[in-house]
């Protein structure tokens, strides 16, 4: 059972072209974090969000966390074939950092 | 590359076997993190060591277990395995269990469960 519902599941995208990624549960999280997998890869960190509402911009990705803390979202501006990859959120309850994975976005972007 | 290494990267066992996996953690870091992430899915936690205690366990079996050593590095094993325990196992690790502490993945352990 995932906590974290994420949007779409799959994704498949032209190069260029602008998409988000949601992040929804019914409960509150005390911290969220963005990840990329790649094939045969651990996910790798992109992102830690805290505070309800903040905004992160990281180069072409902004992430955002709900103003309740129970949803997120991750924007890509001008995809490129290198942004291919697995998305996953992660929500931490509590003050530690044991996480709960999202289901995941797969995206692909074509050149 | 993170520094957390994983062995073996892949491995076959018959159902009703058990299996140990290995993890290394990053040099400096107290705490691995286990999860479980089935083919198409998110990881799953599973449980968390941090300074060789047990802190914090997800919807797991018993059959799941694992133990920290005095260098920090861990041990998962599953006995009596079955067919959904099929899976890419996940070790990371970090400096201590707060908040902000960013946690590093290994490569993963892919297991087949026949």
């Amino acid at each position: 059972t995932q906590l974290l519902e994420q949007s779409p599941q799959f994704l498949s995208i032209q190069e260029g072209e602008n998409l988000t990624v949601y992040c929804n549960s019914s409960s509150v999280f005390s911290s969220l974090q963005w990840y990329r997998q790649e094939p045969g890869e651990g996910p790798v960190l992109l992102v830690t969000v805290v505070t309800g509402g903040e905004v992160k911009k990281l180069k072409r990705l902004t992430f955002q966390f709900g103003d309740a803390r129970k949803d997120s979202s991750l924007h890509i501006t001008a995809a490129q074939p290198g942004d291919t990859g697995l998305y996953l959120c992660a929500g931490a309850q509590g003050g530690g950092n044991q996480f709960y994975f999202g289901t995941g976005t797969s995206l692909t972007v074509i050149p | 590359e993170t520094g957390v290494t994983q062995s073996p990267t892949h491995l076959i066992k018959t159902r009703g076997q058990q299996v140990t996996l290995r993890c290394s953690s990053q040099s400096g870091h107290n705490t691995v993190s286990w999860y479980q992430q089935a083919l198409g899915q998110g990881p799953q936690f599973i449980f968390q060591y941090y300074r060789e205690e047990e802190n914090g366990r997800g919807n797991f079996p018993p059959r799941f277990s694992g133990l920290q050593f005095p260098n920090y590095s861990s041990e998962l094993n599953v006995n009596a395995l079955e067919l959904d325990d099929s899976a890419l196992y996940l070790c990371a690790s970090s400096w201590g269990v707060q908040i902000n502490t960013e946690a590093f993945f290994g490569q993963g352990t892919r297991l087949t469960v026949v």
